[in-house]
């Protein structure tokens, strides 16, 4: 399987507490793309970061990129409970198809 | 920003029933469309790709006499689960994609019986 892996796959941090999730990836990407989803409804595409770009920010939002070690990261900053989510890492090739990683299921305690 | 609607959000039916499923591009012109199956706290996994006035491509595995995609037009694409069974119940998302990024469907959530 192409899929990427993420970690942890469960995270609970009090509101207000930064999160920060990893991203692993198994082939070469154009871009690395970040998604939310709540739970039973589609994904809301949160932040793009091109191969060749290694840091990108948005917000509270602050993406990083590693291609040599094939990995990235989503650090969400000053968390609030509206973040509660599942958050994917997707990546794509010169296809355009999306490959998801395995997600993490983030949780804001009030 | 980009919207895409996804109709019908729930469906439930019997066991053998057909189940039609429309993604549309509300302000956008898609010339991709993606068709994602969902398992509870799983990832997303593709099922096909396609293209507006061509076939679709459906990845390994899935079976495109089963999972009948149409993309007549280049804000509609319907996925048409045939003769369903238990085994298809699932949360079905579909994308669109004009330039980047994609943007996803609000998902279907489809119960067999």
């Amino acid at each position: 399987s192409q899929q990427g892996e993420e970690d942890p796959q469960a995270l609970s941090i009090q509101e207000g507490e930064n999160a920060t999730m990893n991203c692993s990836y198994k082939t070469s990407i154009n871009n690395l793309q970040w998604y939310r989803q709540n739970s039973g409804r589609g994904l809301v595409h949160l932040i793009l970061i091109r191969s060749n770009e290694r840091e990108k920010h948005s917000g509270r939002l602050r993406v990083t990129l590693d291609t040599s070690k094939k990995s990235s990261s989503l650090l969400i900053t000053a968390s609030r409970a509206a973040d509660t989510a599942s958050y994917f890492c997707a990546t794509d090739a010169a296809n355009e198809k999306l490959t998801f990683g395995t997600g993490t299921r983030l949780t804001i305690i009030p | 920003g980009a919207v895409v609607s996804q109709h019908p959000s729930w469906v439930i039916c019997k066991s053998g029933t057909s189940v039609k499923i429309e993604c549309r591009s509300l302000d956008f012109q898609a010339t991709t469309m993606f068709w994602y199956r969902q398992f509870p706290k799983q990832s997303l996994m593709l099922m096909a790709t396609s293209n507006e006035g061509s076939k679709a491509t459906y990845e390994q595995g899935v079976e495109k006499d089963k999972f009948l995609i149409n993309h007549a037009s280049l804000t509609l694409s319907t996925l048409t689960v045939t003769s369903a069974h238990p085994e298809d119940s699932s949360f079905y998302i579909c994308s669109a994609q004009g330039d980047q990024p994609q943007h996803f469907g609000d998902g279907t959530r489809l119960s067999i019986l």
